[in-house]
């Protein structure tokens, strides 16, 4: 079975604050790690796909980080904004070579208020 | 270009019945999973489908089948639908599921079983 948590389950900051988020995955057979931004009534957004030990993303004013060897990922927002307000997944993609399917957590729920 | 698209938005079907839901991926993308959400979990893979073949399938009942066109579009069924079944289904496309690419996600299709 495969567990892939993150932490913590949500989050209330203040605009302006800079905020992180833990995603924990299996270290064995790993492939490839993805971050999604997932708004309410939206489709997720795909963020970062992360593939390599010690991989740093970064997208305006969210970042990632990638440890495959203790299995586990980092996402960044700095100076939070009301409009980060989002549910953060992050998905693990094992090394099967045939199906590649995404193995999600059950995401970070960020609220940002003014 | 138009992004993942999925029809109908959102479905209210009795216990019993079949339903039957659509996916059209991005153009020029070949592969199309299907995944389940339920409240407070994060999805849950259910089928992946590349160039027309069954690639990967989850931990799902016999009562979940779906398939791929020529096109690539997807359709996704389930027989003899049961109140668990309620739930937002996501169908994603990329262009080949066996390499780290995005896999980006259609705003999904909201079941209700009652």
């Amino acid at each position: 079975i495969l567990n892939v948590e993150q932490s913590p389950q949500s989050l209330h900051v203040q605009e302006g604050d800079s905020t992180n988020f833990t995603c924990s995955f299996p270290s064995s057979n790993f492939y490839a790690l993805h971050w999604y931004r997932w708004e309410t009534a939206k489709s997720p957004e795909a963020l970062f796909v992360m593939t390599l030990n010690g991989d740093e993303k970064k997208k305006g004013r969210i970042s990632a980080t990638l440890n495959t060897k203790e299995g586990y990922s980092y996402l960044y927002i700095k100076g939070s904004q009301p409009e980060d307000s989002a549910t953060y997944l992050c998905a693990f993609k094992r090394n099967t070579g045939t199906a590649s399917k995404l193995t999600f957590g059950t995401g970070t729920r960020l609220q940002v208020t003014l | 270009d138009a992004g993942v698209t999925q029809s109908p938005t959102h479905l209210i079907k009795t216990r019993g019945q079949q339903v039957t839901l659509r996916c059209s991926p991005i153009s020029g993308h070949k592969s199309v999973s299907w995944y389940q959400q339920v409240l407070g979990q994060g999805p849950q893979f259910i089928f992946q489908y590349y160039e027309k073949e069954e690639r990967g399938r989850g931990n799902f009942p016999d009562r979940f089948s779906a398939r791929q066109f020529p096109n690539y579009s997807s359709e996704l069924n389930v027989n003899a639908l049961l109140l668990g079944d309620s739930a937002l289904y996501l169908c994603a496309s990329s262009l080949d599921p066996l390499r780290g690419t995005e896999a980006f996600f259609g705003q999904g299709t909201r079941l209700t079983v009652v």
